[in-house]
């Protein structure tokens, strides 16, 4: 069974750091290319970012390009994404998503998602 | 980026109504669109990929339409589990985008 489990989401002052985790586990996490997508409150869907399964190529909205990075474990098959200089704006739920098949990008898992508010 | 429009924001509905969701992109995406369910304190659930595939599990009432920028999603007859809010995205391009939902209401 494919499980993604978020962590590592809190209350967070503006410009400062977080780190989240997605522990993956059910399928083979190394040949699938991860992606962050979040909610902000009374908003839609955004997707945040990507990372390939191996050649670890990235991709970016260009709202968090430079301030938000993703990165991964193959070997502990986890996601990361570490979020500096934290703005109001990136106040959401963050969720994991794995695609539906190795060479495509719809999401057919997700975890449950982790709450990161930014204020102070 | 290709932006994706969904209409109408909105639609208020009675079980057993059919419901016509659109969904515009900005430029072709060919048949690369999903269309996603989303409920309050849920994941989002994948309904349809490649535009008119649908996913493992998902009901015969759902069906989608469409290719190059304009899409459809139809449900043929509402249940009461389908009041929910419904996105589609596009993977033709990087960066992803989600379209901006469609929330379908009980009336």
């Amino acid at each position: 069974e494919v499980q993604l489990l978020e962590s590592g989401g809190g209350l967070v002052q503006p410009g400062g750091s977080l780190r989240l985790s997605c522990a993956a586990s059910g399928f083979t996490f190394s040949g699938y290319t991860m992606s962050w997508v979040r909610q902000a409150p009374g908003k839609g869907l955004e997707w945040v970012a990507a990372i390939t399964g191996g050649l670890i190529t990235t991709y970016y909205v260009d709202s968090v390009k430079g301030r938000l990075t993703i990165s991964r474990d193959n070997s502990k098959n986890t996601l990361y994404l570490q979020m500096n200089s934290l703005r109001a704006d990136d106040t959401a739920v963050y969720y994991c998503a794995k695609p539906r098949a190795v060479t495509t990008s719809y999401f057919d898992y997700w975890g449950q998602g982790t709450l990161v508010t930014v204020s102070s | 980026e290709i932006v994706l429009t969904q209409s109408p924001a909105t639609l208020s509905l009675s079980p057993g109504e059919g419901a016509t969701l659109s969904c515009r992109a900005s430029q072709s995406v060919s048949s690369s669109l999903a269309w996603y369910q989303h409920k309050p304190g849920q994941a989002p659930r994948l309904l349809i990929y490649d535009a008119s595939n649908r996913a493992t599990g998902i009901p015969a009432r759902f069906s989608g339409s469409g290719s190059g920028t304009d899409f459809t999603l139809t449900i043929s007859s509402l249940e009461s589990e389908d009041f929910a809010v419904y996105y589609c995205q596009q993977r033709s391009s990087w960066p992803l985008t989600f379209g901006g939902g469609t929330k379908v209401e009980i009336k």
